[in-house]
């Protein structure tokens, strides 16, 4: 069964501090994996998006890195600001008969206390 | 443990018809999200109910409509269906209740609407 699981559940951090949250998944074939921020009650936003080959992408102070091998996925979060309060969701697809099948993880809930 | 349930999982309907696309969120939970996701596509965030009551709205086209019932399913309602409406629908739950505080948002498998 693909799975994608995400950790921690949820997090506290300060103002200013780095972040890291993981993802760890076992769909295959992979195709893309996706990290989103979303805020409660909003769309999901795209951070970045990897395919196979990609090991590192960076999004202002957002950098996402991909092990394929591994099958992991880590989103980390530089000089951490208030806004940066919101779920982060991991969500790795699949091609199936010319479609991509996305599985979400469950995502972690981060919240940036002054 | 209980997941969210959307059904159909497949629906194909023709152009100009309705379809009507239902979620059961996981037990508890009091707070259900929907969203479209086209071909190669990144998930549009349609509209969310808190309580039976509509919390947020996104780029739901006035053809579509959704509620959450008494039991906290939720039901959404398309009408004069159109090519472009060929996606995938993704229900969600949540609760910050249950979630201690969390905002975890737990996504149903999805339902495959084809209008042909």
């Amino acid at each position: 069964k693909n799975q994608v699981e995400q950790s921690p559940q949820s997090l506290i951090i300060l103002e200013g501090k780095n972040c890291t949250l993981q993802c760890n998944y076992t769909v295959s074939p992979f195709s893309n994996l996706r990290w989103y921020k979303q805020d409660t009650g909003r769309g999901p936003v795209s951070l970045t998006i990897m395919t196979f080959s990609e090991n590192t992408k960076s999004n202002g102070r957002y950098t996402a890195t991909l092990d394929a091998d591994t099958k992991q996925s880590s989103l980390h979060i530089t000089a951490s600001q208030l806004s940066d309060s919101a779920s982060y969701i991991c969500v790795v697809s699949l091609a199936s008969g010319g479609s991509y099948i996305p599985t979400f993880g469950r995502g972690t809930s981060l919240i940036v206390h002054p | 443990a209980a997941g969210v349930i959307q059904s159909p999982r497949h629906l194909i309907k023709e152009k100009r018809e309705t379809a009507t696309l239902k979620c059961y969120p996981i037990p508890r939970h009091d707070t259900v999200y929907w969203y479209q996701q086209g071909p190669g596509q990144d998930p549009q965030f349609l509209i969310s109910f808190y309580e039976k009551m509509q919390s947020d709205k996104g780029s739901i086209p006035d053809r579509f409509s959704a509620q959450q019932f008494s039991d906290y399913h939720s039901e959404l309602n398309m009408s004069s269906l159109e090519l472009g409406d060929s996606a995938l629908y993704f229900c969600a739950s949540s609760s910050l209740a249950v979630g201690g505080g969390t905002d975890t948002q737990y996504f149903g498998p999805g339902t495959r609407l084809t209008v042909l």
